[in-house]
């Protein structure tokens, strides 16, 4: 098991209400990324978060928002919920060191989230 | 963008038999991070091997082993001895070694192992 917290498990929503997803990185990294997982596919990168700041983002559109909070932790926030937005999303802690990339990315269990 | 393949979607192996996953990628970069992460039912993603593609030797972690091949850019991983425990989702992940803090993942290879 990493040390890499998500919640909630999993979580029912209906077709344009809002969603807060929460990550808790690993103990001494400093960097978290979110991606989004459909059912048969592999992770797809949403965005990227370090030094509580968006760094990289993938092709999502802007309802995909994040946070990250001074401990490291962080939020996704996804508005306007589309029925395509049902998959699992995993957050993955790292260590990145100042002027360098990422390191080795550590996943949570995941959300399920459903659309309705 | 870097695209990776996974061209297995399914394997099966007998317990205590070797198995081989296959992995391609297209990259223009010379210098990234390779990975093969184990996704077991229970969900979560496990860090299996890393490989580093500036070494030319192949990362070996006990019983998991990879063959590495820069210039065909495939990424295969051996998984010896099999064991019940190995049965799981299967992805192979592609990093760039610059600034880049995306990873690209395969679509994954389901892997059975029989008893």
């Amino acid at each position: 098991e990493t040390g890499v917290t998500q919640s909630p498990t999993h979580l029912i929503k209906t077709r344009g209400q809002q969603v807060t997803l929460r990550c808790s990185s690993q103990s001494g990294h400093n960097t978290v990324s979110w991606y989004q997982q459909a059912l048969g596919q592999g992770p797809q990168f949403i965005f990227q978060y370090y030094r509580e700041e968006e760094n990289g983002r993938g092709n999502f559109p802007p309802r995909f928002s994040g946070l990250q909070f001074p401990n490291y932790s962080s939020e996704l926030n996804v508005n306007a919920l589309e029925l395509d937005d049902s998959a699992l999303y995993l957050c993955a802690s790292s260590l990145r060191l100042a002027g360098g990339p990422t390191d080795t990315q550590y996943f949570g269990p995941g959300t399920r989230l459903t659309v309705l | 963008a870097q695209t990776v393949t996974q061209s297995q979607p399914e394997m099966s192996v007998q317990e205590a038999e070797t198995v081989t996953l296959s992995c391609t990628y297209d990259t223009s970069e010379s210098d990234y991070y390779l990975f093969w992460y184990k996704q077991p039912p229970s969900r979560q993603m496990i860090l299996v091997i890393r490989q580093e593609a500036y070494k030319q030797q192949n990362a070996t972690e006990n019983r998991f082993s990879v063959n590495f091949q820069k210039a065909a850019k495939s990424f295969s991983l051996k998984i010896s001895d099999s064991q019940l425990g190995d049965a799981a989702m299967y992805f192979c992940a592609y990093r760039s070694a610059g600034t880049g803090n995306q990873f690209y993942f395969g679509t994954g290879t389901s892997l059975t192992v029989i008893p």
